[in-house]
């Protein structure tokens, strides 16, 4: 069964400095890796997919995350905080072998004190 | 992307009655989901809404409870059957144009349901 693991319920970071969102994963397949983020009273946006190809992808506002096979993690990175970053993101994934259901971690408040 | 609206974007109910949530896209879409968002949670797949036949409900979810609809390829029904405070949540519709594999899911602004 496809499982999203988000070890921390939430990260304080000053801005300025980088932050690491983590995330683990669990599929049978191959993953497709998704990062997505919801600002108060508001949907998720989508930031950015692994899907094959390079380890390190680049999304929007400036994140990136790094896919990690040997270790199956996905964490969220981003070289300098900004205050506007706070916010509740969701690691998911889908198993390309497994069907249609995008699988969500149980998500992760970012914290960025000025 | 396409663009979803949902409507109610929230609403507080009764127990014991029940609410649809209607969701309507901009632009025709392969598939279209709802997804559940309860208090400090993650987000739960409901069901697959199914284009002219029954919903693909998720272990844990019944047609009786959360029947859906979906008339054709933008528009899409769930209704939270006689509900109570548990059902209080935040109910999300998401599609995807193409089937889902690496596509990405594009969300829209929810329906915040209270049920006193």
């Amino acid at each position: 069964a496809q499982s999203v693991a988000q070890p921390e319920d939430q990260v304080n970071v000053a801005e300025g400095n980088p932050l690491t969102v983590k995330c683990t994963y669990s599929v049978s397949g191959n993953p497709y890796l998704f990062w997505y983020v919801q600002y108060p009273n508001r949907g998720l946006q989508f930031l950015l997919k692994y899907i094959t190809g390079d380890n390190l992808v680049k999304g929007s506002y400036g994140f990136e995350a790094e896919f990690n096979k040997s270790q199956t993690s996905f964490h969220l990175k981003k070289p300098s905080a900004l205050v506007s970053d706070s916010a509740l993101y969701f690691c998911a994934v889908r198993d390309n072998q497994a069907g249609t259901a995008l699988i969500f971690g149980k998500g992760t408040t970012l914290s960025v004190s000025s | 992307s396409a663009v979803i609206s949902q409507k109610p974007s929230r609403d507080i109910c009764q127990r014991g009655t029940s609410l649809t949530i209607q969701c309507q896209v901009d632009s025709q879409v392969t598939m279209m989901f709802w997804y559940r968002q309860q208090p400090g949670q993650s987000l739960t797949l409901i069901a697959t809404a199914n284009q002219g036949s029954e919903a693909t409900y998720e272990s844990g979810f019944v047609i009786d409870k959360f029947p859906i609809s979906r008339p054709n390829l933008t528009f899409s029904t769930l209704t939270v059957s006689n509900m109570s405070p548990e059902d209080s949540s935040i109910y999300l519709c998401s599609v995807t144009q193409g089937l889902p594999g690496a596509n990405v899911l594009t969300f829209g602004a929810g329906s915040r349901l209270t049920v006193l």
